[in-house]
């Protein structure tokens, strides 16, 4: 069944440094998305990303963050200077053209600042 | 933010059992509402969606009911089985803003023997 990996499954950085997170999303979806989990609190959205531009953001999604589509199946979330509060796993998720919703969503990659 | 709440924490059930998670949800915009379950170190799982032109929906062992007046909803899994032990979460959307998803909390689920 195909799947959406993530790279790294955890990265240890030091606050200020920059981050980026790799994602490769299912082959023939088009709509792409990061959600990030703080331990104990919700799953929250941070942006959405659709030909080759972002459809929608939240508040949290500032201009440290940045996202990019490379090439034809590389999907990245970058994180220019991080801080302590970046701490969290970072959820890539994407779907198809269908009108459902239904999000794949990767494994996660946690990130830890120190 | 409170938009979709599930104000269980945790739920144990026994095998065979059936299974009830809740959620209610304060946004009347709100109208597409999706079920997910989620295994420690790994990312959440689509279960169960439902629109809000329907009140029910069933899939094998899993039912979601959709109360919109009363801006409700409720995960059915019956025969509980022990690999349905996960953490359940509720989301919900809007279809003019597919796939930006507002989470529950989220309940574990334990399914004893």
């Amino acid at each position: 069944e195909p799947e959406v990996t993530q790279t790294p499954s955890h990265q240890v950085t030091q606050m200020g440094q920059e981050v980026i997170l790799r994602c490769v999303p299912i082959s023939n979806h088009l709509y792409f998305y990061w959600y990030r989990q703080i331990l104990g609190q919700k799953v929250e959205f941070l942006v959405s990303f659709y030909n080759n531009e972002i459809s929608e953001k939240s508040e949290i999604f500032d201009d440290q963050f940045s996202v990019e589509r490379p090439d034809g199946s590389n999907f990245t979330l970058k994180i220019r200077s991080t801080k302590l509060e970046d701490s969290a796993m970072y959820f890539c998720a994407s779907r198809d053209s269908t009108n459902t919703g239904e999000l794949f969503f990767g494994e996660g990659s946690r990130l830890t600042v120190l | 933010d409170q938009q979709v709440k599930q104000n269980s924490p945790s739920l144990s059930v026994q095998e065979g059992r059936i299974s009830i998670l809740n959620c209610d949800y304060t946004n009347s915009m709100f109208d597409y509402f999706l079920w997910y379950k989620k295994y420690p170190a790994e990312g959440p799982t689509f279960l169960i969606s439902i629109s809000s032109i329907k009140d029910k929906n069933e899939d094998g062992r899993f039912t979601v009911f959709l109360n919109k007046s009363a801006k409700h909803l409720s995960l059915h899994i019956v025969p509980s089985q022990p690999g349905d032990s996960a953490v359940y979460f509720c989301a919900a959307s809007r279809t003019d803003s597919w796939g930006k998803l507002q989470f529950g909390a989220g309940t574990q689920v334990v399914v004893t023997p």
